[in-house]
């Protein structure tokens, strides 16, 4: 059974740094790893998308990377901002399946202060 | 953002009772899931859909179950409702559901209680 693990749990940083998120999973099999933003009491809002063949997805100050050989991905923020606070999802999508649907973490919730 | 619509968004419920939770989207897409969030559990997934008429369990589908008689509409029943199914419940929607470059598009979500 696929497992989904990110760390750390929780993280606060003063704005301006740049900070990495991790998330890992046990089974390399999969079609494509997502990393999603939630905001409280709200829903999922997609950040990046990556494929099981690709390395890694730039989107403005987001970096994803994946090494799907050891299980792991990296969520990437330069310049952070206090607009960036949120819990951070990351959720793969296996693969040798129908669509099973996603596994996510746990996430990370992350405070940029101000 | 994706047009997807889920009501009612908070329900307060009693064990026992029946409920369904609807999920609307505008975007003619072929997969719908619904997935449900708990505090130390994350999101799990309970049922999906490829298509009208077909459907499938996820991780966690004891005491649900799901209809999609039109693409645009996916309804997850509790036939009797317990307190473990207290949850915050988001529904999504792909377009392929498989590997490509889909994202999955979630909705608002439904905040349910059941005393």
């Amino acid at each position: 059974k696929q497992e989904v693990t990110q760390i750390p749990a929780a993280l606060s940083v003063p704005e301006g740094e740049n900070l990495v998120l991790n998330c890992s999973f046990t089974d390399s099999a999969i079609y494509n790893l997502q990393w999603f933003r939630q905001d409280p009491g709200k829903g999922l809002t997609s950040l990046l998308l990556i494929q099981s063949s690709q390395r890694e997805q730039t989107s403005g100050r987001l970096n994803a990377s994946l090494d799907k050989s050891s299980g792991r991905s990296t969520l990437y923020i330069a310049a952070s901002q206090p607009g960036d606070s949120a819990t951070y999802l990351c959720a793969v999508l296996q693969s040798g399946g129908g669509a099973d649907g996603l596994t996510f973490g746990k996430g990370t919730h992350l405070i940029i202060q101000p | 953002d994706a047009g997807i619509t889920q009501s009612p968004r908070h329900k307060v419920t009693e064990t026992g009772t029946p409920v369904t939770l609807r999920c609307h989207q505008t975007e003619n897409h072929r997969y719908m899931y619904w997935y449900r969030q708990d505090p130390g559990h994350g999101l799990r997934l309970i049922h999906y859909s490829y298509g009208v008429k077909d459907t499938d369990k996820g991780e966690v589908s004891d005491g649900y179950s799901v209809s999609r008689s039109k693409t645009e509409d996916f309804l997850l029943t509790l036939e009797s409702a317990t307190s473990s199914q207290t949850s915050v419940y988001f529904c999504a929607i792909s377009e392929s559901g498989g590997p490509s470059t889909d994202t999955q598009y979630f909705g608002p979500g439904t905040r349910l209680t059941v005393l």
